[in-house]
């Protein structure tokens, strides 16, 4: 079957401006996380939805930063007035539970110029 | 939160040599123990895990292994081929943190004909 997807592919966007990253997870997957990747480090957590909520958001680095999945199934990451620092690859996961294999989507390279 | 520690950062073999990273971890609590390939431009991947109750799981050419007193886990590779050469990341799930996976920096791994 179809693997995590995520749109679009590649953001340029200007310091300031607000971006959203959307992210379809595997069909019945019902816990979806969001991490960020710089260049030469590894994946970063931001945050885990089991379902429609917010499991943890710890890893939101500040209030610039939300992400939704209203109907428990696509999830969108909002970006306020982005930063340069902001610049990297956004991954999405999902996984059929909590405890199970996360599974990742091929990632929106965002680049704050 | 978790301290995920990977060594080394680059790792270059010849063709048919087996390859040995390795990661500690922080968190005594931690229960899952990950390891994702990851080739340039592309989207991590899962190449085997292992889970706290076991010390050692191998899946054909690839092994991990587990100490839980020493809080230290590795992936081995044998007969390395040039398709291996990738970027490989450790992963640990805590304990308490709901499914989040603290990442190491990356091994690169390249394999020389």
């Amino acid at each position: 079957g179809a693997g995590v997807s995520q749109t679009p592919s590649n953001k340029v966007t200007e310091k300031g401006k607000y971006v959203e990253l959307r992210c379809d997870p595997i069909s019945g997957h019902t816990a979806l996380y969001w991490y960020r990747q710089s260049l030469g480090q590894g994946p970063e957590f931001l945050i885990y939805f089991q379902g429609t909520g917010a499991a943890d958001d710890s890893g939101l680095p500040n209030d610039r930063f939300f992400a939704v999945r209203p109907e428990g199934s696509v999830s969108t990451l909002k970006i306020q007035r982005t930063e340069r620092g902001d610049s990297a690859v956004y991954l999405c996961a999902s996984s059929s539970g909590p405890g199970n294999e996360q599974f990742f989507g091929p990632g929106t390279r965002l680049t704050v110029l | 939160g978790e301290n995920v520690e990977q060594h080394p950062s680059t790792l270059s073999v010849q063709e048919g040599d087996s390859a040995v990273i390795k990661c500690t971890y922080s968190d005594s609590a931690s229960n899952y123990f990950p390891w994702y390939k990851q080739e340039l431009g592309k989207r991590p991947q899962l190449i085997i895990d292992i889970r706290s109750n076991v010390g050692e799981k191998k899946d054909q050419r690839i092994a991990v292994t587990l100490n839980k007193t020493a809080k230290h886990f590795s992936l081995h590779i044998t007969e390395t081929q040039p398709e291996d050469s990738a970027v490989y990341f450790c992963a640990v799930r805590g304990g308490s943190t709901l499914g989040r996976l603290y990442f190491g920096r990356g091994t690169q791994l390249t394999v020389w004909p």
